[in-house]
């Protein structure tokens, strides 16, 4: 069975850091692209950035570019992000979601959330 | 502001057809596929079409996808309460903006 658990939310004071971790279980996690999503309190998806099997390609929507990395540990099937500079506006549930070529985030964790407040 | 456009909510009463629209543009869905989603309330999103009209296992018949030119829609028949959720359609962007880009979601109520 697939899973995708996330963990590494919290509470966090703008300009602040965070560190999300997904840890994937029940399918061959080096063989997929992994994907973060956010979704703001009461709003829609919001895409975040996605990386390669092997790292070698990562991607991020405008907003968190610079403040954002993407990262993966296939040895230990995990997806990582690490967010700096932390505004406001971040403040959502994250999900990391596994996005193969056919069908795009065809699973999804559960989320965690992240907020960003003084 | 999402990048796809849906209408923010929809209705009908259980039995009844429903459609949710979705329009995007030539770098999104008129150059790629369409995926929709569907989220209960308090849960995760679940993949409920995939490539405009493809359906994963464990999706009722019910539910259909089609695309034309830069617009998708999702089509739901029979319409049951359990189908009371947010649905957003998802496309690959081949714009700088970032690979994907989804719309602003839809509720569905089921009167």
């Amino acid at each position: 069975e697939v899973q995708l658990v996330e963990s590494g939310g919290g509470l966090v004071q703008p300009g602040g850091s965070l560190r999300l971790s997904c840890a994937a279980s029940g399918f061959t996690f080096s063989s997929y692209w992994m994907s973060w999503v956010r979704q703001a309190p009461g709003k829609g998806l919001e895409w975040v950035a996605n990386i390669k099997q092997d790292g070698s390609e990562k991607y991020y929507v405008d907003s968190v570019k610079g403040r954002f990395t993407i990262s993966r540990d296939n040895a230990k099937n995990s997806l990582y992000l690490q967010m700096n500079s932390l505004r406001a506006e971040d403040t959502a549930v994250y999900y990391c979601a596994r996005e193969p070529t056919e069908r795009p985030f065809d699973y999804w964790g559960q989320g965690t959330l992240v907020t960003v407040s003084s | 502001q999402s990048v796809l456009t849906q209408p923010p909510s929809a209705s009908g009463t259980p039995g009844q057809r429903v459609t949710i629209s979705c329009s995007g543009s030539s770098s999104n869905i008129g150059s790629n596929t369409v995926n929709w989603y569907q989220q209960l309330p308090g849960t995760a999103p679940k993949l409920l079409i995939y490539s405009n009209n493809q359906r994963p296992s464990g999706v009722p018949d019910r539910f259909s996808g089609s695309k034309s030119g830069t617009s998708a829609s999702l089509a739901i028949s029979g319409l049951q309460s359990e189908d009371e959720a947010d649905y957003y359609c998802a496309a690959w962007d081949d714009s700088l903006n970032g690979p994907w880009v989804f719309g602003g979601g839809t509720k569905l109520t089921v009167l």
